[in-house]
C-alpha cells in the first residue's frame, strides 16, 4: 500500500538557517504530493503541492520538487524564521478508491531567535 | 470564510458513554472525510464521503459511525467510547473526488475517554 516516511524530529534551527525536511514515499501509479503545517493547537493548513514528476509546489519561501526517480518530495527553505515553528507533515494521495491522503509522522521545527 | 467547523473543541468521555463529533463546511465541497491524529503516527483516515448519501469505511473505522444527509454535514459518532479513542479528531473537505485537490481541515477536537 501507500506509505510516506519523512525524517523524524524534533528539528531546531537558529533564525535564517537553511531548512530541509526529507520525505520519501511508496505509492501505486501516480501521485499527488503534499505538505502540511500544523501550527499549536490549530489544524492542518495546505503549505504546498506538486501533482506531477519535475513539478515545484511552492508558497511562503518554501518549496518542494517532485522527484518521481527517487520517489521523494524534500521540503527546503532558505531562512526559516521563528514563526515557522510548527509540525510538518508530507503527505499523498493516490487517488485510488478513498482518496485518502497518506501522511507521514510529521516533524515538529522549532526556530530559536 | 468559516471553511470547516468543528464542535466541540474538547470533550472528555466515560468508557461506554456515546457522542457526536459534528463536521460542517460552508464551501459546497464534495468529499469529507475523518481523521484521526496520534502521537508518533500521523493521522489516519477514519470514514470518508464521496458526496450526500454516500460514506465508507477508511483505515480505522471500528468503533465510529457516519452518515452524509446533507452535502454541509458529516457527523462522527462513538457508539461506545474506549480508551483507545483517546485522540485529535479532524475533519476535512474538498471540493472534488480528484487525488490533486487539497483537503481543507478543522481546528480538531480533543477527545479524552477515562
Amino acid at each position: 500500500g501507500d506509505s510516506v516516511t519523512q525524517m523524524e524530529g524534533p528539528v531546531t534551527l537558529s533564525e535564517e538557517a537553511f531548512l530541509t525536511i526529507n520525505c520519501t514515499y511508496t505509492a501505486t501509479g501516480y501521485p499527488s504530493l503534499f505538505w502540511y503545517v500544523q501550527y499549536p493547537g490549530e489544524g492542518l493548513q495546505l503549505l504546498l503541492k506538486a501533482t506531477k514528476a519535475d513539478d515545484k509546489g511552492s508558497n511562503k519561501g518554501f518549496e518542494a520538487t517532485y522527484r518521481k526517480e527517487t520517489t521523494s518530495f524534500h521540503l527546503e527553505k532558505g531562512s526559516v524564521q521563528v514563526s515557522d515553528s510548527a509540525v510538518y507533515f508530507c503527505a499523498l494521495s493516490s487517488g485510488a478508491g478513498s482518496y485518502q491522503l497518506t501522511f507521514g509522522k510529521g516533524t515538529k521545527l522549532s526556530v530559536i531567535p | 470564510n468559516a471553511g470547516v467547523t468543528q464542535t466541540p473543541k474538547f470533550q472528555v468521555l466515560k468508557t461506554g458513554q456515546s457522542m457526536t463529533l459534528q463536521c460542517a463546511q460552508d464551501m459546497n465541497h464534495e468529499y469529507m472525510s475523518w481523521y484521526r491524529q496520534d502521537p508518533g503516527m500521523g493521522l489516519r483516515l477514519i470514514h470518508y464521503s464521496v458526496g450526500a448519501g454516500i460514506t465508507d469505511q477508511g483505515e480505522v473505522p471500528n468503533g465510529y459511525n457516519v452518515s452524509r444527509s446533507t452535502t454541509e454535514d458529516f457527523p462522527l459518532r462513538l457508539l461506545s467510547a474506549a480508551p483507545s479513542q483517546t485522540s485529535v479528531y479532524f475533519c476535512a473537505s474538498s471540493r472534488t473526488v480528484n487525488s490533486n485537490q487539497p483537503q481543507h481541515f478543522g481546528d480538531g477536537t480533543r477527545l479524552s475517554i477515562l
